[in-house]
């Protein structure tokens, strides 16, 4: 199986800090990307990778960076967090040329 | 207008009950996915249809690719079908543009 990991649950940073969020998948996917979900609004993307040191905006990139220095691993960085980055943050992975995503648990964020 | 709609947005079914979820889509998509999300937030994928209808246990997911339109129904409901049910158009495998979500209780 499959297994998508992402290093918190749950999430409290102040406005201001530098907040990175770790996500981690065991299938030597190629295909990486990190998503918000707020009420109403659906999954919005946000950035998407298909190798390592590559990545693409997605629909809401504003005030987040990416990483991926290894295949495995996809970062999520804001930079300076602010309140209206409280949300449910999911990564997912995929392999090249396939349509299966298969998501990571999630992580709440709160900003305050 | 978005891309991907669902209805209903809420839905409370008693135990037994036939239930159905319906999307709809505006853009060009290779394929549509019902996906699953528990309390929580974990995610699962239960169909990825291209054509025609597809069942899985007591769930089945039907596409009409004329009319940009896909239904997901569960039979027998149970309670612990409780969940967000959320459709996806897939654009040739480079990224998912996702509806809204249809939050589903089903009561004993």
């Amino acid at each position: 199986d499959v297994k998508v990991t992402q290093s918190s649950r749950y999430l409290v940073k102040r406005t201001g800090e530098k907040v990175f969020l770790e996500c981690v998948q065991d299938m030597d996917h190629e295909n990486m990307f990190w998503y918000r979900q707020d009420p109403g609004l659906g999954l919005r993307l946000i950035y998407f990778s298909y190798d390592v040191k590559m990545k693409e905006k997605g629909d809401i990139p504003e005030g987040y960076s990416v990483s991926r220095e290894k295949k495995e691993r996809f970062s999520l960085i804001l930079e300076s967090a602010s309140t209206n980055q409280t949300s449910m943050y999911l990564c997912a992975s995929s392999l090249q040329g396939s349509y299966e995503q298969y998501f990571g648990p999630g992580t709440r964020l709160t900003v305050t | 207008k978005n891309e991907v709609e669902q209805s209903p947005q809420n839905l409370t079914a008693q135990e037994g009950e036939f239930i159905t979820i319906n999307c709809s889509y505006s853009v060009g998509i290779s394929a549509l996915h019902w996906l699953q999300q528990h309390p929580g937030g974990g995610i699962v994928s239960l169909f990825m249809l291209s054509s025609g209808k597809k069942k899985h246990g007591r769930l089945i997911a039907t596409i009409n690719i004329q009319e940009k339109h896909s239904s997901l129904h569960i039979t027998a409901s149970h309670p612990r079908d409780s969940a967000v049910y959320i459709c996806a158009g897939d654009n040739y495998g480079q990224n998912f543009v996702f509806g809204p979500g249809t939050r589903l209780s089903v009561l004993p």
